[in-house]
């Protein structure tokens, strides 16, 4: 079964800051891999998607990851943050063809001023 | 609708009362999930319909969860007699994309807070 593993879970980073979102996942099988985003008191959304192709992905909000099977990693970045980034991130992982979603832990997005 | 819409947003039960938490999914999506999300923690996975029929349950903590789809369209998540650890936000989604299709993009309602005193 896949897994994914987001090992922190609050990330602090001054405004106009570069940021990273650290997101390994396990699977035996290929997978397609997602961030979702969720604002405080909103639902949900989806922010970028791997599914095949390119490994670098670019999203909503200027945020971008890159698919790395070595490493089994997918890094969400973003070159210069807004107050407005705050938020919990979600990264996420499913077998291809497979429809059931599985999410990490989440981390936490500090933007300080 | 515009959007997955569930109910109640809030709910406050006594241990050992069942509830019942809906979930009114986006027109003419074929798939619905529901996942758990405790204080703290991504969402984790209960079950998966297809139309009304129920395809994975795995997630389901224990059998007083339950599941129903019985049109294929609103779907209802039974709890009974509730435990303090049923205390979550229940997640219901709806995905864009046809089964065996999937493209990542899950589409989800802003959850119904269950408190267990």
């Amino acid at each position: 079964a896949q897994s994914v593993t987001q090992l922190d879970s609050q990330v602090p980073v001054f405004e106009e800051a570069p940021v990273e979102l650290r997101c390994n996942y396990s699977s035996s099988v290929s997978v397609y891999l997602f961030w979702y985003v969720q604002y405080p008191n909103q639902g949900l959304q989806l922010l970028l998607k791997y599914l095949s192709g390119s490994t670098l992905v670019k999203g909503i909000n200027g945020f971008e990851a890159e698919f790395n099977k070595s490493q089994t990693s997918f890094h969400l970045r973003k070159p210069s943050v807004h107050i407005s980034d705050t938020a919990e991130y979600f990264c996420a992982v499913s077998m291809v063809r497979d429809d059931k979603i599985i999410f990490g832990k989440g981390t936490r997005l500090h933007i300080l001023p | 609708g515009a959007g997955v819409s569930q109910s109640p947003r809030y709910k406050v039960a006594k241990r050992g009362q069942d509830v019942a938490l809906r979930c009114d999914p986006i027109s003419g999506h074929v798939s619905l999930f529901w996942y758990q999300q405790a204080l703290g923690q991504g969402p984790e996975f209960l079950t998966y319909f297809q139309n009304e029929a129920q395809l994975d349950k795995s997630g389901l903590p224990s059998d007083r969860f339950f599941a129903e789809r019985p049109e294929g369209s609103v779907s209802t998540l039974k709890i009974q007699r509730t435990q303090q650890e049923d205390s979550a936000v229940y997640l219901c989604a709806s995905p864009d994309f046809l089964p065996g299709i999937n493209t990542g993009e899950l589409f989800f309602g802003e959850g119904s807070r269950l408190t267990v005193l």
